[in-house]
């Protein structure tokens, strides 16, 4: 079983459309979680961390069930530039801070 | 700031050559990392280096070799590459941006291996 895992889409939803992911991840000792995007052929940017009690930026929403081991990323009302692929970043205890990247979730917003 | 900077961006290799991939942040971070990426596996991690001066095997490590030559660099060596070794490799950093509560990972814009 992978450490993290999400579903890998495509999911391609018209603009304006209201999308939502899921991730789970295995290790229940894990620290700190995050969204990442990554753009094609460019490098993962961080686009959100997520704290326990949710929270919102902008169009973007992330909630983290620590109990299901679950995070989940929603974005409203979709951009064309919001097609990327979306990747669930979960982090151990340890000193350097170690991240274990899921597969990716890859969007295509559609005019 | 440039961030984390990384050469070259595309490489071809012929099986059994070597090569050394270069790292640099100037962000004054800590801990770097060689991620390797490859179709359908998301980023998977070689090696890394809490603090100038260590290095520890991520998932991984075999074929590869890391020298942190000081607090700004981490190169990624490959001593005899095999056509497996095709990948994207990303160097990241990691530290605290100001007015965050949490480490960021940044990342290089990776390079593009091609080993035939």
């Amino acid at each position: 079983r992978k450490e993290v895992e999400q579903d890998p889409g495509p999911f391609n939803v018209p603009e304006g459309a209201t999308v939502a992911f899921n991730c789970t991840y295995s290790n229940s000792a894990s620290q700190s979680f995050f969204w990442y995007r990554q753009d094609c052929r460019k490098e993962p940017k961080l686009l959100m961390s997520v704290y326990s009690s949710g929270n919102e930026d902008g169009r973007f929403t992330a909630q983290l069930n620590r109990a299901s081991q679950y995070i989940s990323l929603l974005i409203r009302d979709s951009k064309l530039s919001d097609s990327a692929t979306y990747l669930c970043v979960v982090t151990d205890t340890g000193s350097a801070r170690q991240l274990t990247f899921g597969s990716g979730t890859q969007l295509t917003v559609l005019p | 700031n440039a961030g984390v900077t990384q050469t070259p961006k595309f490489q071809v290799l012929k099986t059994g050559q070597s090569m050394t991939l270069q790292c640099a942040q100037d962000m004054n971070h800590n801990s770097m990392y060689w991620y390797r990426q490859d179709p359908g596996m998301g980023l998977r991690l070689i090696y890394y280096s809490a603090s100038e001066g260590t290095t520890d095997k991520g998932e991984v490590p075999n074929g590869y070799n890391v020298s942190r030559l000081n607090k700004r660099e981490f190169s990624l060596r490959l001593e005899s590459a095999a056509p497996s070794q095709t990948s994207v490799y990303f160097c990241a950093s990691n530290g605290r941006t100001s007015g965050d509560s949490y480490n960021e990972q940044f990342f290089g814009p990776g390079t593009r291996l091609t080993v035939l």
